[in-house]
């Protein structure tokens, strides 16, 4: 059975400052890997997916993650954050090939401070 | 553009009212499912369904149900409303076929209130 386990239930961050927001997964088999973004009273967005290729991920609005499988983690980045980014965000994996639910993280609310 | 529409976006029901919770994609997608999201406990799946008229129970189906009759709808039912099922009710979906990632599209959730 898969695991995910999100380090920070929150990260306050002031605006245009870097952040990380902390990933880490348990798994015996191979896995695909993605970060949602919720903004508050909606529901979720994919903001990025690793499935394969190249360990560095770029998504929507700026954000990146690695994909690290030796220490099976899978940290999302942004180098500057705006307001808007104000948000919770869901880390998620589901094994290669299996059809069976996405395992989610219990997510982590960033909020951007002007 | 891909979309996962949930009938209602918010609701106010009573204590052992029977509630339904509508939700239609249009990607003509095999899997759906529901979540229901609450502060500080994230995302818990209650059923999903790989196919019409199949359904299978997620960590938290106690007090709830689900139906599919058709491919493109997937309807959670509360049979006796309480207090303790107020909460944001998620829908997604997702495609299995020879491209399947497991990514879900989302709707954009329906709050529901028991008093």
């Amino acid at each position: 059975a898969q695991s995910v386990t999100q380090l920070d239930s929150q990260v306050p961050v002031f605006e245009e400052a870097p952040v990380e927001l902390r990933c880490n997964y348990s798994s015996s088999v191979s896995v695909y890997l993605f970060w949602y973004v919720q903004y508050p009273n909606q529901g979720l967005q994919l903001l990025l997916k690793y499935l394969s290729g190249s360990t560095l991920v770029k998504g929507i609005n700026g954000f990146e993650a690695e994909f690290n499988k030796s220490q099976t983690s899978f940290h999302l980045r942004k180098p500057s954050v705006h307001i808007s980014d104000t948000a919770e965000y869901f880390c998620a994996v589901i094994p290669v090939g299996e059809n069976t639910p996405l395992v989610f993280g219990k997510g982590t609310r960033l909020s951007v401070i002007a | 553009d891909v979309k996962v529409t949930q009938s209602s976006r918010y609701l106010v029901k009573r204590t052992g009212e029977k509630v339904f919770l509508e939700c239609v994609q249009d990607m003509d997608h095999e899997n759906m499912f529901w979540y229901r999201q609450d502060p500080g406990l994230g995302l818990r799946l209650i059923y999903f369904s790989y196919d019409v008229k199949m359904k299978e129970k997620g960590d938290i189906p106690e007090g709830y149900s689900v139906s599919r009759e058709k491919k493109e709808r997937f309807s959670l039912i509360l049979e006796s409303a309480s207090t303790n099922q107020t909460s944001m009710y998620l829908c997604a979906s997702s495609l299995i076929r020879e491209t399947n990632t497991g990514e879900l599209f989302f709707g954009e959730g329906s709050r529901l209130t028991v008093l």
